[in-house]
């Protein structure tokens, strides 16, 4: 079975600080596609940002990149210049199959202080 | 705004009861997923529709169903309601649905309480 494992509950950082989350992920697939989704205290799903597997250049979307190590199936997500507004949960999620369907990570929990 | 509905956000009910969870997906989307999250489970795929059609099929009980019609809204019909069920229910809808590129956009969620 497919798993993605984030192994850190919660994360704690300081406003325009940076803070980096963990995911690893388990497939014996060659094509892949991994996401990080944000879910504020609304409880919307909020697409951060993808990864194609095939690519080697790490993703970034603004503040947001990722740290994907392929060989070692590790898929990190970087906040830079933390704002309050990052605080939310946020998931790890792999696609690997050909219907599309997202396996998810439990989630960390990001806390922004002031 | 994500541009895929659900209705309704909240709904309380007893056990034993049946409920139906609307989802209207992103204009010009062709695949529906419905995922669950609960505290004890986290964020689980349940099924997948694509024009219509059945695609695959998750950790799905046999007391939940579903179904996209030629409009392409999809229905999640949950029955003999447990307390297990409470969960917040997620649609979303994606292009195509494969192992692709495309993105799937969710909605807001349907918050499902059973007393």
């Amino acid at each position: 079975a497919q798993t993605v494992t984030q192994s850190q509950p919660e994360m704690s950082v300081q406003e325009a600080e940076t803070v980096t989350l963990s995911c690893t992920y388990d497939t014996s697939e060659s094509d892949y596609y991994l996401f990080w989704y944000k879910q504020p205290p609304s409880r919307q799903m909020i697409l951060v940002i993808r990864q194609e597997a095939y690519k080697q250049q790490n993703a970034t979307e603004n503040r947001f990149s990722v740290n994907f190590q392929k060989a070692a199936k590790s898929f990190s997500l970087k906040i830079s210049d933390s704002q309050l507004g990052d605080a939310a949960m946020y998931f790890c999620a792999s696609k690997t199959d050909s219907w599309g369907k997202l396996q998810f990570g439990a989630g960390t929990q990001v806390v922004v202080t002031p | 705004d994500s541009g895929v509905t659900q209705t309704p956000k909240h709904l309380i009910t007893a056990t034993g009861q049946r409920v139906t969870l609307r989802c209207s997906p992103r204009s010009g989307d062709l695949s529906v997923y419905w995922y669950q999250q609960s505290l004890d489970q986290g964020l689980q795929f349940l099924i997948q529709y694509y024009n219509g059609e059945e695609r695959a099929k998750g950790n799905i009980l046999e007391r939940f169903s579903a179904q996209q019609f030629p409009d392409l809204h999809s229905e999640l019909n949950l029955s003999s309601l447990e307390l297990g069920d409470s969960a917040l229910y997620f649609c979303a809808s994606s292009l195509e649905g494969g192992l692709g590129a495309d993105t799937q956009y969710f909605g807001p969620g349907t918050r499902l309480t059973v007393l």
